[in-house]
């Protein structure tokens, strides 16, 4: 059981818009700790996504945007592409557990 | 542009000891935090443990509860290497561990390593 809750799985047809709900409590995203979001096409490494809720490293394309609200996050993909097909994790940090903690992931699939 | 390569994973027997090493380009190593994350397929990414950077007055490292007293992070700046050290394994411990760049999130990360432990 995550600390994160993630769905399991979202898709949606080339050139949609799908988002991804990172559902956390008072002591992670709530008591006003960042969220990030992380890429991990298959068979390869995480790569950083979305660093502090709505920033993109140099490299990630626009499509990509993060935002927060209370105790949640959410990772929208636009223009949805079959390159995004992949699994996403949030993660933030936990004060009572005092240590970083993740979503459980989300599987998108490109109809 | 960042390196980060992982060696040292492989098959161990409950109880045994590891020693993981990743090396480091491309980026001032030593002013660097760097940790260890895990993933398995059961449990999906975890944070095991961070080290801190020479901008520290002094070198510290914090673990997850789980690993506390058995793994053990350490650097040697001269070299751009990290270090886990994991002893008493449990089959628990079974994953890909990643070196990665950071302590709040993680910026850079390396291919990783596979650990199995297993009888």
């Amino acid at each position: 059981q995550s600390v994160l809750t993630q769905p399991p799985s979202v898709s949606g047809a080339p050139g949609q818009r799908v988002t991804i709900s990172c559902t956390g409590s008072s002591s992670n995203i709530g008591g006003g700790y960042d969220v990030h979001w992380y890429q991990q096409l298959p068979g390869t490494a995480p790569r950083l996504l979305i660093y502090g809720n709505v920033n993109r490293p140099s490299g990630v394309p626009d499509r990509f945007s993060g935002s927060k609200s209370g105790t949640s996050a959410s990772l929208a993909i636009t223009g949805l592409q079959a390159e995004d097909e992949a699994d996403y994790y949030c993660q933030s940090s936990d004060s009572s557990l005092r240590r970083v903690v993740f979503g459980g992931g989300t599987k998108v699939t490109v109809l | 542009q960042v390196q980060l390569v992982e060696s040292g994973g492989g098959l161990v027997k409950p109880g045994g000891s590891l020693r993981l090493s990743c090396t480091a380009s491309g980026f001032t190593f030593s002013d660097s935090y760097m940790s260890w994350v895990r993933q398995t397929p059961g449990k999906g990414l975890e944070w095991v443990a961070f080290i801190s950077g020479s901008s520290s007055y002094t070198e510290y490292a914090e673990y997850v509860e789980s690993v506390k007293g058995r793994f053990s992070i350490s650097r040697d700046n001269a070299k751009n290497s990290l270090f886990l050290h994991m002893n008493s394994l449990t089959v628990e411990d079974t994953a890909v561990y990643y070196c990665v760049t950071g302590q709040l999130f993680f910026e850079d990360w390396g291919q990783g390593s596979l650990v199995t432990v297993s009888s």
